[in-house]
């Protein structure tokens, strides 16, 4: 079935730094690939979205692309903000139960001024 | 505005004292989820829902009911909570079987 592998944390960067954060995947196709991000105290947010192989999703400044060849979704930002502080999720739909969706276990992002 | 809601956000009580957690989506959505977040854990789905009437368990269905009466609301009810059941819950709903989810604010639960 559909799998996904993060990154561990935490990552604590400097303001202006570049960001990374590794996403690999295993999937039956092609499903579509999601970015969510959890600030302090709240819930998921979907942050972008690649819908199929070579997309590239982009939102606030960060960035993925679907990549098939090297199954990865890896999330990037070029210049980090003190409130970009907050834990960000991998996410693709299970591969057999519609409606659920199998989450890395997240990634702890500290941004220092 | 197009959101998901949960009653309440916080919530303190004993064990084996019933309980209900709200969730209600206003976007005409199918599916609908329940998820608890722990440290360490991760988030683990609870039940699920495809439509009226159609519920199924998720990863960690054990000590939880839920029912879906209607399209927009899905609660959660804890019959008997444990201490065990401490955790934050959140609900969730999309259009598609593969689409993206979109999550209520969360609840967090303490069984003393």
């Amino acid at each position: 079935g559909n799998s996904v592998t993060q990154m561990e944390g935490p990552v604590t960067l400097s303001e202006e730094a570049f960001l990374t954060i590794n996403c690999t995947y295993t999937a039956t196709g092609y499903p579509s690939l999601f970015w969510y991000v959890q600030y302090p105290g709240e819930g998921l947010q979907l942050l972008l979205k690649a819908t199929k192989a070579d997309d590239k999703g982009s939102n606030k400044g960060f960035e993925a692309t679907y990549r098939k060849e090297t199954t990865s979704f890896h999330l990037e930002k070029g210049s980090v903000q003190v409130s970009d502080s907050a834990v960000y999720f991998c996410a693709l739909p299970h591969s057999n139960q519609g409606g659920k969706l199998i989450f890395g276990q997240g990634t702890e992002l500290s941004v220092k001024p | 505005e197009a959101q998901v809601t949960q009653n309440p956000r916080y919530l303190i009580t004993v064990t084996g004292k019933k309980l209900t957690v709200t969730c209600s989506q206003n976007m005409n959505h199918e599916y609908m989820s329940w998820y608890r977040q722990d440290p360490g854990l991760g988030l683990r789905q609870i039940y699920y829902s495809m439509n009226v009437e159609v519920t199924d368990k998720g990863d960690v269905p054990e000590g939880y009911k839920v029912s879906r009466k209607e399209k927009r609301n899905f609660p959660l009810i804890l019959e008997s909570p444990s201490p065990n059941q401490t955790s934050l819950y959140f609900c969730a709903s999309s259009l598609f079987r593969e689409g993206e989810q979109y999550f209520g604010p969360g609840t967090r639960l303490t069984v003393t």
